[in-house]
């Protein structure tokens, strides 16, 4: 149980063009979900945190019309990158918790397998 | 605030050797502790995680982990190391309150060596 599918796996774009990656949790539902950006060598950043049926939450210094995240519904959400630029390129993870359970369960945090962005 | 030291970016082992992974955390009360795995490319899987209760946690793939309040420590053990052992490892905190954010350490690269 508790997968979560992240898809496209790897993409290749143009300077310019935009990217959606989708991040679905396929046996759970996940109010919340977590988007990363990790550099090589590096820990995760996290970018920001999706709440279904409301706003992200951006964090300092990750522009929120850059990256565009839309929560749709308790089992997918999206993140674009926008008008994508060679240092976007970067691996794009994300996460997204089980709704149910008690406090300590919803800390637990199921990953999707990441989306490498290269942009040209 | 949360935060998480790892002090070892990479350690080397000998398969069959035994490992300990250090990771020390700031917080204010007894934090949500977890390990988790990442292979090269790959997201990261969960190995283990404390919430509460017995301070000495059980994981998958033979880890182990154990909290110490006073060290503010949540070290990462394992007895023999397997060469499908080697990948970065990140521990991590997560708070009791609030949008239950998770902050990870900087991760240490493990290698195996034969």
């Amino acid at each position: 149980g508790a997968v979560v599918s992240q898809h496209p796996s790897w993409v290749i774009c143009k300077s310019g063009t935009s990217v959606k990656i989708e991040c679905r949790s396929l046996d759970f539902q996940a109010t919340t979900m977590f988007w990363y950006r990790q550099f090589p060598k590096q820990s995760l950043m996290l970018m920001a945190t999706s709440n279904e049926g409301s706003k992200a939450t951006y964090e300092q210094g990750v522009e929120k019309d850059k990256f565009l995240i839309n929560h749709a519904s308790l089992t997918l959400s999206t993140l674009t990158v926008t008008s994508a630029h060679p240092e976007d390129s970067s691996f794009y993870i994300c996460s997204a918790r089980d709704s149910s359970g008690g406090d300590g369960a919803k800390n637990i945090q199921y990953f999707g397998a990441g989306t490498r962005l290269s942009v040209l | 605030a949360q935060s998480v030291t790892q002090p070892d970016i990479h350690i080397t082992v000998s398969e069959g050797a035994s490992l300990e992974l250090r990771c020390n955390y700031s917080y204010g009360a007894t934090p949500y502790l977890f390990w988790y795995v990442q292979s090269p490319g790959q997201g990261l899987q969960l190995l283990l995680k404390y919430f509460s209760g017995d301070t000495l946690v059980q994981g998958i793939k033979g880890f182990e982990a154990e909290f110490k309040r006073s060290q503010s420590s949540f070290n990462l053990r394992k007895p023999s190391v397997h060469w499908s052992d080697a990948a970065e490892y990140f521990c991590a905190v997560g708070a009791r309150t609030g949008g239950f954010k998770t902050i990870f350490g900087a991760g240490t690269r493990l290698f195996v060596k034969a």
